[in-house]
């Protein structure tokens, strides 16, 4: 079975600071990593995924995410953040042959203040 | 690309009612899933379908339970006999799958309320 941990429930965060949310997973199988986002008053959407070749992806909106297999991490970084990325953040987990059945971490809130 | 929708927003219901809820898809996608949300925790995969297949549904979190696709296009999701401790956000999700980590995307949800 396959786990997602998000260690930080909530993350409060100057404007223009940078920020980490962290993420470790557990599965025994080679795995799919995402990270979906849930902006207040909306359904969640995905932020951006990892799947094979290089380890570092990129949003559009400027965080981005570096799988580490040996540490079994999915951390996500940006380096300045901006009020409108206050909202919901959730690591992901799913295994290369489940069908997109995702596992889903706590989730951690980000909280930017001006 | 209306999004999915998920019908009604809010369910308040009587301990022992049974409920149904309505997920209407992307049109075009052929995976829906159905996910609960509980206060505090992230969304926990209950079953999918592609077209008018369940293809896993284990994951139902008891025989009270069901879920339908009857038409691969809208599908519900019916809990009898509630209890407390079915009160939740119940998502449902669409995706075409087109190839390994193909993206969800997820309606508002279903809040549920059992009194």
């Amino acid at each position: 079975a396959q786990s997602v941990t998000q260690l930080d429930s909530q993350v409060p965060v100057f404007e223009e600071a940078p920020v980490e949310l962290r993420c470790n997973y557990s599965s025994s199988v080679s795995v799919y990593l995402f990270w979906y986002v849930q902006y207040p008053n909306q359904g969640l959407q995905l932020l951006l995924k990892y799947l094979s070749g290089s380890t570092l992806v990129e949003s559009i909106n400027g965080f981005e995410a570096e799988f580490n297999k040996s540490q079994t991490s999915f951390h996500l970084r940006k380096p300045s953040v901006h009020i409108s990325d206050t909202a919901e953040y959730f690591c992901a987990v799913s295994e290369n042959n489940a069908g997109n059945m995702l596992t889903f971490g706590g989730g951690t809130r980000l909280m930017v203040k001006p | 690309d209306t999004g999915v929708s998920q019908n009604p927003r809010h369910k308040i219901t009587k301990r022992g009612q049974n409920v149904t809820f309505r997920c209407d898809p992307i049109s075009e996608h052929n995976r829906l899933y159905w996910y609960r949300q509980t206060l505090g925790q992230g969304p926990e995969f209950l079953t999918y379908f592609q077209n008018e297949a369940q293809l896993e549904k284990s994951r139902l979190l008891s025989d009270r339970f069901s879920a339908e696709r009857p038409k691969g296009s809208f599908s519900t999701l019916e809990i009898q006999r509630t209890e407390q401790g079915d009160s939740a956000m119940y998502l449902c999700a669409s995706s075409w799958e087109s190839g390994p980590g193909s993206p969800l995307h997820f309606g508002n949800g279903t809040r549920l309320t059992v009194t």
